[in-house]
């Protein structure tokens, strides 16, 4: 079983405030990692998918980076608000086929 | 188009029965995944299938649970002889093609084993 951390486990902020939270997985056979965000009651829902060392993408406020060779990702959200509290998930594969999960960093924004 | 769709959203079985827990994937998708959800616990991994093939049960334990993915129909998660340590919620989700591309998730199937 592969280990994927995240932290911190849970943060609260301020509307308009901007933040990041962590993942981290091994940095041997990466293949690619995903982000997703999970809403309460929801299912959780694709933010990204990274594959190459140095990746960075951009969905509205909020983007991701990728070190592969360190074993780290890091998802910034810039200018929070409070639809984007939510729980964050990462997840790796080292094959394509089995995916593990972090536990996630939970998200609460203050308004 | 219709999102991943699992059912029942809610099962409970009295411990020794069977559960059976539906996913049909999003369509034009043929590649699901079923992970779990342990009480206070994160999503793990269990079975990944292509239609009509099981390509890694790695995180599936090996007695008394199977899935498979048949040409036509929903992907089937089944437990048999549920025990009280199987509640949990099940989780799948579909993508066109695999790993590189995202994974859609349905509503999840709430199992609970009295």
């Amino acid at each position: 079983i592969l280990n994927v951390e995240q932290s911190p486990q849970s943060l609260h902020v301020q509307e308009g405030d901007s933040t990041n939270f962590t993942c981290s997985f091994p940095s041997s056979n990466f293949y690619a990692l995903h982000w997703y965000r999970w809403e309460t009651a929801k299912s959780p829902e694709a933010l990204f998918v990274m594959t190459l060392n140095g990746d960075e993408k951009k969905k509205g406020r909020i983007s991701a980076t990728l070190n592969t060779k360190e074993g780290y990702s890091y998802l910034y959200i810039k200018g929070s608000q409070p639809e984007d509290s939510a729980t964050y998930l990462c997840a790796f594969t080292n094959t394509g086929n089995q995916f593990y999960f972090g536990t996630g960093t939970s998200l609460t924004v203050i308004p | 188009n219709a999102g991943v769709m699992q059912n029942p959203r809610h099962l409970v079985r009295r411990r020794g029965q069977e559960a059976r827990l539906r996913c049909s994937p999003m369509k034009g998708h043929s590649h699901v995944y079923w992970y779990r959800q342990l009480p206070e616990e994160g999503l793990k991994f269990m079975v990944y299938l292509q239609k009509e093939n099981i390509i890694d049960e790695s995180g599936m334990p090996k007695e008394r649970f199977s899935a498979e993915f048949p040409k036509e129909g929903p992907s089937i998660l089944r437990i048999q002889q549920v025990v009280r340590g199987d509640s949990a919620a099940y989780f799948c989700a579909s993508s066109p093609l695999p790993s590189l591309y995202e994974q859609y998730f349905g509503p999840g199937t709430r199992l609970t084993v009295t």
